[in-house]
């Protein structure tokens, strides 16, 4: 059964550190999600994309956070500086013109 | 503002009894609603959904039961599993036929099934 597969699961680094995550969606479906998950938390969206471009990113906090998808296939979030509130699950999902998203196991950050 | 709500942190049950977990919402455009489960360090999976144009939809030992004039929505699990306790999230897509884009999603529910 197709994943999406994201790398690393688990992350420790230290304040003002740079980090980047890397997220592979099911084949074929154009449009991905970058979510932030804090605990207690539903996950808000960080990002969407469509193909390569930015659909939504009012939610992402651009003086520090970027994201990009540039062959409209896998995309990388990357975060610098690293911030201790950065401290959360980052989740990747992708979908198929349906409402239903498919969400990856998930990256653990830990800034410290 | 706190568009879909989960007022429940957690939820204790004995196997083999009836779960019933809570959302509500506050947009009246919202049209299609999914619950979602997820496991510790896993990330969610999709459960099951309703469409606004229905008031139920079963799949299995789970259906959902959505009533639009209180804006709300439950989750009904029977009977339930051990393998059931997870956190529990219900979540909205934009409303307006988009078919796509991001979920809003409740807070979620702590769901612990005893044996």
């Amino acid at each position: 059964e197709a994943e999406v597969a994201q790398s690393p699961r688990y992350k420790i680094t230290e304040k003002s550190q740079a980090v980047a995550f890397w997220c592979d969606p099911i084949s074929g479906h154009a449009t991905l999600y970058w979510y932030r998950q804090i605990l207690g938390q539903g996950p808000e969206l960080l990002v969407q994309f469509q193909d390569e471009s930015v659909v939504d990113d009012s939610q992402l906090p651009k003086d520090r956070f970027s994201a990009e998808r540039l062959k409209g296939v896998d995309s990388t979030l990357k975060i610098q500086p690293a911030e201790l509130g950065d401290s959360a699950m980052y989740l990747c999902a992708s979908s198929h013109w349906t409402a239903e998203q498919f969400f990856g196991p998930g990256t653990r950050l830990t800034v410290l | 503002d706190q568009q879909v709500k989960q007022n429940s942190p957690s939820l204790s049950v004995q196997e083999g009894r009836i779960s019933i977990l809570n959302c509500d919402y506050t947009n009246s455009m919202f049209d299609y609603f999914l619950w979602y489960k997820k496991y510790p360090a896993e990330g969610p999976t999709f459960l099951i959904s309703i469409s606004s144009i229905k008031d139920k939809n079963e799949d299995g030992r789970f259906t959902v039961f959505l009533n639009k004039s209180a804006k709300h929505l439950s989750l009904h699990i029977v009977p339930s599993q051990p393998g059931d306790s997870a956190v529990y999230f219900c979540a909205a897509p934009p409303p307006g036929g988009t078919s796509y884009g991001k979920l809003t999603f409740g807070q979620g529910t702590i769901l612990t099934v005893h044996p």
